[in-house]
């Protein structure tokens, strides 16, 4: 079963770095994922697609400091130079044939 | 610039169906190889993938809703529809629509609609 796990919860200072993971399931250590960002009180927004060799490719106005990484199943979001509004929920989201299938999401707190 | 909005009641009674319908602009509902899904958002919890349909008509849905979702697709008006029967307050969500490209991510999401269950 295709399962995407990630932390709960993170935190990092204002101008510093993070970085999310989120791990796919036994046997689906290949499969691409994206990133959704979600702020307080509004709808997600697509951040990037982040294949398994790494390559990753953002959505329209993402800005530079966030970027994508792979190793094995994990997949990551660093954010650098975090600002204040980066502080937000992120989700990672995977698919099949016709489906859809999110992690529990990640909420980032900037200290 | 593709834009989703989902429009519908925000209050629904128990054991009745919700219907929610979600307007695409700027883009064709029926281009080749998209899919246009929804999904909802329980208040303080994560996201849940319903279900989508694709281009050609074909739906797909969550195992664990099947019974009840219906999606369907109105290439006149450029909208897709979702109907959840027998609903009870654990629906209670904000629902929202999207869309994908076959074999990409979710793209477009959007701003979402709170459906309320309540007598």
């Amino acid at each position: 079963q295709l399962v995407l796990t990630q932390s709960p919860s993170a935190s990092a200072s204002l101008g510093a770095s993070v970085k999310l993971t989120c791990t796919l399931s036994s046997g689906h250590s290949s499969y691409a994922i994206a990133w959704h960002q979600q702020q307080p009180e509004k709808g997600p927004r697509y951040l990037m697609k982040l294949n398994s060799d790494g390559s990753h490719s953002k959505g329209d106005g993402i800005p530079d400091r966030f970027s994508g990484s792979s190793s094995g199943a994990e997949r990551y979001l660093t954010i650098s130079s975090l600002q204040s509004e980066d502080e937000a929920d992120y989700y990672c989201q995977t698919w099949g044939t016709g489906s859809w299938v999110f992690g529990g999401g990640t909420k980032l707190t900037v200290l | 610039q593709l834009q989703l909005q989902e429009s519908g009641p925000g209050l629904v009674k128990p054991s009745e169906t919700l219907s929610l319908t979600c307007t695409v602009s700027g883009g064709s509902i029926s281009s080749s190889s998209y899919y246009w899904g929804w999904i909802r958002q329980p208040p303080g919890k994560g996201l849940e993938w319903i279900g989508s349909i694709y281009y050609s008509g074909s739906t797909y849905y969550n195992p664990s809703l099947k019974s009840r979702v219906t999606i369907s697709v109105d290439t006149s008006k450029n909208q897709f529809s979702l109907k959840l029967s027998s609903v009870t307050a654990a629906d209670t969500a904000v629902y929202y629509c999207a869309r994908s490209l076959s074999g990409h991510p979710l793209d477009y999401w959007g701003q979402g609609t709170l459906v309320t269950v309540s007598s």
